[in-house]
């Protein structure tokens, strides 16, 4: 089974819709991302997580949100989907130590139509 | 200014060959890490390598390795004897130290793609 994982894989919505991705993982970490990629770019920073009750806004955090239900869980939300929100979604997680390496979950492709 | 930068949109190389992937990073602090990921046309992000600022030695990871040279603030990837499996978009990413703030700032990718 894979150590971190996203559902839905795959999502496509509306414009105005209330959108939630959620993550999951079973490494052990602390340490808890949300990133997206659009197409052609590199991946710009949502939300980080440090525990559980250490939540921080990343450079692209406005329509988003983010809630860290358990060490393992990191779940984001778009309140009220927009078009230009279409993207590449990943997770990622992290230890806290030297080296601090993230490791990323597949994916969710979303799109808002 | 760009924190990373990655100036080959495009590469292309002969199986077997061995290719550089050019990274600069610009920086402030004296403790950062710098990665490598890879990206598939399956849409994965994998962690190739990693070295962090006050390592002395570049690191290593089997056909991977990172030409580290500090004082040039770049960070460049080498891939020995590609394979077509190694065709894929390559990131050079960077965590800075400052306190509170160890997320990931990502290039913009190379996109590698090995001829057989």
């Amino acid at each position: 089974d894979a150590d971190v994982t996203q559902t839905p894989r795959n999502r496509i919505t509306k414009t105005g819709k209330r959108i939630m991705l959620e993550c999951s993982q079973t490494k052990g970490h602390d340490r808890m991302y949300w990133y997206r990629q659009d197409p052609g770019l590199g991946l710009r920073l949502i939300y980080y997580s440090f525990d559980v009750k250490d939540i921080n806004k990343g450079e692209i955090s406005d329509g988003y949100s983010v809630s860290r239900q358990a060490q393992a869980k990191f779940s984001l939300s778009l309140e009220s989907a927009i078009p230009n929100q279409t993207a590449l979604y990943f997770c990622a997680t992290s230890l806290t130590g030297p080296t601090d390496t993230q490791y990323f979950g597949p994916g969710t492709r979303l799109t808002v139509l | 200014a760009q924190k990373i930068t990655q100036t080959q949109p495009g590469m292309f190389v002969q199986e077997k060959e061995a290719v550089t992937l050019d990274c600069t990073y610009d920086t402030s602090d004296q403790s950062y890490g710098l990665f490598w990921y890879k990206q598939p046309s399956s849409g994965e992000m994998i962690f190739l390598i990693y070295q962090g600022s006050y390592d002395e030695q570049n690191a290593t990871e089997g056909r991977y390795s990172l030409n580290f040279q500090k004082a040039r603030k770049s960070a460049n990837l080498v891939i020995s004897a590609s394979q077509l499996g190694d065709s894929a978009m390559y990131f050079c990413a960077m965590r800075e130290g400052q306190k509170g703030r160890r997320a990931l700032t990502f290039g913009s990718g190379t996109r590698l793609q090995v001829q057989p």
